[in-house]
């Protein structure tokens, strides 16, 4: 069974501090590991795919991150309005169908 | 592009009662998703429509849940009898392909159970 975890849970930072968020997975052959961001009510909003290991994606102050096992989302010098909850997913290449297995996700509170 | 409609946004009903959700897709997208996340949970699958056809139900918990999605356009998620573990957000997402960069999420229906 495809499982999906996510390190820490919570996460405080003082606006421009650096961090990373961890996930770590385990899949039947990976089709691909996705980024989303979720707002406060509202649906998870895309921000990455990844494919195979050592591939690296960036968007504005984030960079995604894969290797056989994890992915890291690494943020820089963030800001207030990066604050959400960032999910991680993976999609099997064969057995779960196109279903995402997702993780709990990280909650990231950035404080000016 | 008007995104991924739901509704209704919020939803209270009494145990044993029924409900409909509604997921109006994104115009074009064959591809409809129903993905649920329970308190403290992850957000789980339900299951998939390509068009009018049920692709994959593997994550239909019961047949107390019952999805159609009439004509290819929007999909329906009847839950009847409602039980307290039903309870939850039930997210759609549409897409034109499988892969899961080509998600566009609704902003959810949530429902309480009471």
């Amino acid at each position: 069974e495809d499982q999906v975890t996510q390190s820490p849970e919570a996460l405080r930072l003082q606006e421009g501090e650096s961090s990373s968020l961890n996930c770590s997975y385990t899949v039947s052959g990976l089709r691909g590991l996705f980024w989303y961001r979720q707002d406060p009510g509202k649906g998870p909003e895309f921000l990455f795919t990844l494919y195979s290991a050592g591939e690296e994606k960036e968007k504005e102050r984030l960079k995604a991150t894969l290797t056989k096992k994890e992915s890291f989302l690494h943020i820089t010098a963030p800001k207030p309005e990066d604050s959400a909850t960032y999910l991680c997913a993976v999609q099997a290449l064969t057995g779960g169908g196109n279903k995402l297995t997702f993780g709990t996700g990280t909650q990231l509170k950035v404080e000016l | 592009e008007a995104g991924v409609t739901q509704f209704p946004s919020h939803s209270v009903i009494e145990k044993g009662q029924t409900v409909t959700l509604r997921c109006d897709p994104i115009s074009g997208h064959d591809n409809l998703y129903w993905y649920r996340r329970v308190m403290g949970k992850e957000i789980k699958f339900l299951l998939h429509f390509v068009k009018e056809s049920k692709q994959d139900e593997s994550g239909m918990p019961n047949n107390r849940f019952l999805a159609e999605r009439t004509g290819g356009t929007y999909s329906t998620l009847k839950v009847q009898p409602a039980e307290l573990e039903d309870s939850g957000v039930y997210f759609c997402a549409s897409s034109q392909d499988t892969k899961g960069y080509g998600y566009t999420f609704g902003s959810g229906t949530r429902l309480t159970v009471v």
